[in-house]
């Protein structure tokens, strides 16, 4: 089974500043991706970014990077020069290389950007 | 290149009524899967399938849920006798195997 833990329901980030969402994760998969979604009042779910468990290099796109660090099973997303369009509901997900392929999302950080 | 289509956008149906959300899957990709976002949550997984097969369906309701993938035409989840629970924000996603998936717009089902 797979587990994702968000332990921030909200988070508040002044325009231009960078920030962290945090997400755990815990899996008895050997071989694994993790995803970071954002999800604006809209309601649509926008892929940001994603991390394979092999990959040496954290990725990043943009202005969004994963802090990706293995041994602690954490995949922190880093929004470096927040906007205000920034502000949405953001969530940490991960899948199986095999088997279902089904993703394991948490519950979501609510990051507000102020002006 | 059409992404992932699904309608309609908003459903409001009565207690007791069936709906029928629908799901078009990006061209290319023969996978499908459902998801269940209730209100200040993530989503949940639901069923996964292939065309007129379902592979997964570990997340679904045991009653009143059904799903199918038919050869032509869209993935179909069908909810009969809906109650006030079931209002939700159901997502499609499909992917062509390989990692990366695409998400539909959601269909956000209000039953009054």
């Amino acid at each position: 089974a797979q587990k994702i833990t968000q332990t921030q329901p909200g988070m508040f980030v002044q325009e231009k500043e960078a920030v962290t969402l945090d997400c755990t994760y815990d899996t008895s998969d050997q071989s694994y991706g993790l995803f970071w979604y954002k999800q604006p009042s809209s309601g649509e779910m926008i892929f940001l970014i994603y991390q394979g468990s092999y990959d040496e290099q954290n990725a990043t796109e943009g202005r969004y990077s994963l802090n990706f660090q293995k041994a602690r099973k954490s995949a922190n997303l880093v929004i470096s020069a927040s906007q205000l369009g920034d502000s949405a509901m953001y969530f940490c997900a991960m899948i199986p290389d095999t088997g279902r392929r089904a993703l394991t999302f948490g519950s979501g950080t609510r990051l507000q950007v102020q002006p | 290149n059409a992404g992932v289509m699904q309608n309609p956008r908003h459903l409001v149906r009565r207690r007791g009524q069936e709906a029928r959300l629908r799901c078009s899957p990006m061209k290319g990709h023969s996978h499908v899967y459902w998801y269940r976002q209730l209100p200040e949550e993530g989503l949940k997984f639901m069923v996964y399938l292939q065309k007129e097969n379902i592979i997964d369906e570990s997340g679904m309701p045991k009653e009143r849920f059904s799903a199918e993938f038919p050869k032509e035409g869209p993935s179909i989840l069908r909810i009969q006798q809906v109650v006030r629970g079931d209002s939700a924000a159901y997502f499609c996603a499909s992917s062509g195997g390989t990692a990366g998936y695409t998400f539909g717009s959601g269909t956000r089902l209000t039953v009054v």
